[in-house]
């Protein structure tokens, strides 16, 4: 059964710092892994989807990278912002699902960018 | 704008008394799918369809049902809501195809007394 775990659970950080946010996989058999913003009690916006043959995504101060052997995905935020403040998610689409494109989710980390 | 809607945005209701959140997409995609979200145990998918007429069980579908009846709508119904179903849930779809990205509605939080 694949887990996704994501380290740390919370992140606080000063503005301005570049920051490093980890997930994992149990299961490397996967299609893509995404990465997803959520405000709090909000919907989840998707910021970076890596199919499983590529190596990393950039979208403006957001770079995420996949090592699909080794179940690891980081997603790197460069200077950071108060409006960075969150919690971000990664979810991966599992092969074992078939044709149910269920995302397994991690549960997130919250990250705080102070002022 | 290319999106996933969902209604009502806020919903509280007392047990017992039938309900339906509605979804809907305007992307022309065949998969759509509900999830719930609570703290400490994520999101967990409650049901799926794979296109018009073709829905499945997710993890947790107990006390829900759905119906797929046009291509751009997905409701998700509880027939006598519970208090153990006060959630966020979220509507998702995506274009037939392994590799396709996943769009999620804005969610809607549900409150059973």
């Amino acid at each position: 059964k694949q887990e996704v775990t994501q380290i740390p659970a919370a992140l606080s950080v000063p503005e301005g710092e570049n920051l490093v946010l980890n997930c994992s996989f149990t299961d490397s058999a996967i299609y893509n892994l995404q990465w997803f913003r959520q405000d709090p009690g909000k919907g989840l916006t998707s910021l970076l989807l890596i199919q499983s043959s590529q190596r990393e995504q950039t979208s403006g101060r957001l770079n995420a990278s996949l090592d699909k052997s080794s179940g690891r995905s980081t997603l790197y935020i460069a200077a950071s912002q108060p409006g960075d403040s969150a919690t971000y998610l990664c979810a991966v689409r599992p092969v074992s699902g078939g044709s149910n494109y269920k995302l397994t989710f991690g549960k997130g980390t919250l990250l705080t960018v102070n002022p | 704008e290319a999106q996933v809607t969902q209604n009502p945005r806020y919903l509280i209701t007392v047990t017992g008394k039938k309900l339906t959140v509605t979804c809907s997409q305007n992307m022309n995609h065949e998969y759509m799918s509900w999830y719930r979200q609570d703290p400490g145990l994520g999101l967990r998918q409650i049901y799926y369809s794979m296109n018009v007429e073709v829905t499945d069980k997710g993890d947790v579908p107990e006390g829900y049902k759905v119906s797929r009846k046009e291509k751009r709508n997905f409701p998700l119904i509880l027939e006598s809501p519970s208090p153990n179903q006060t959630s966020l849930y979220f509507c998702a779809s995506s274009l037939w195809g392994r590799g396709n990205e996943q769009f999620f509605g804005p969610g809607t939080r549900l409150t059973v007394l």
